[in-house]
């Protein structure tokens, strides 16, 4: 099976950079998601790392270490419309994307 | 380019009963794949149609079922409700199995009493 830990929160303030940390264990690993979701809300489509290194996408970097089984998303800048949950997932080969619990973000003014 | 529709957005249903709902994924997409989201945690995995075939599903028993039609809508159906079936259930569709970026519906809160 799949298991996934983040932290369940981080607070920041604004303008500043928040990272979350995912490790995970798996057999038959693809990939690792990230999507955002906000209170009731529809999870949307962050990134995806299926090689190791780091995927940036303007405010937004993904990292994968897929020996560590270890992955962040790094958003940078921080704005009041981040405040969200932050998903980690794991697509594996059976087709299955696995979510995280998630890690709620607070962002100050 | 219409995206993933879900109905309905809120149904309340007693113990024992059965539900249907219901998923009309996003115009391209032949894949949708189901999820369960409990309060305060991530989605989980319930099962995904690829072409109108099951073709991967989680740790879910089998009262949850579901179909796939040739238009690569789907339903879910839950049947035997439990107290623990309360959740905001989830579809998601993409293009192709085992893709990456999946499409969310706006999902539908389900409450057993």
């Amino acid at each position: 099976g799949q298991s996934l830990e983040q932290p369940s929160e981080v607070t920041a303030v604004e303008g500043a950079i928040v990272q979350i940390n995912c490790t995970y264990q798996t057999s038959g690993f693809y990939g690792l998601s990230w999507y955002q979701q906000h209170d009731g809300g529809a999870p949307t489509f962050l990134s995806y790392n299926a090689l190791d290194g780091l995927e940036e996408t303007g405010r937004f970097s993904s990292f994968l270490s897929r020996s560590d089984s270890y992955g962040y998303l790094l958003r940078q800048e921080l704005q009041m419309k981040d405040s969200a949950s932050y998903f980690c997932a794991v697509l594996s080969n059976d087709y299955k994307l696995s979510f995280g619990a998630g890690t709620t973000v607070t962002v100050r003014a | 380019e219409t995206g993933v529709t879900q109905s309905p957005t809120h149904l309340i249903k007693t113990r024992g009963q059965q539900v249907t709902l219901r998923c009309s994924s996003q115009s391209g997409h032949n894949t949708v794949s189901w999820y369960q989201q409990a309060l305060g945690q991530g989605p989980q995995f319930i099962f995904q149609y690829y072409r109108e075939e099951e073709n991967g599903r989680g740790n879910f028993p089998p009262r949850f079922s579901g179909l796939q039609f040739p238009n690569y809508s789907s339903e879910l159906n839950v049947n035997a409700l439990e107290l623990d079936d309360s959740a905001l259930y989830l579809c998601a569709s993409s293009h192709g199995q085992g893709s990456e970026t999946q499409y969310f519906g706006p999902g539908t809160r389900l409450l057993v009493l």
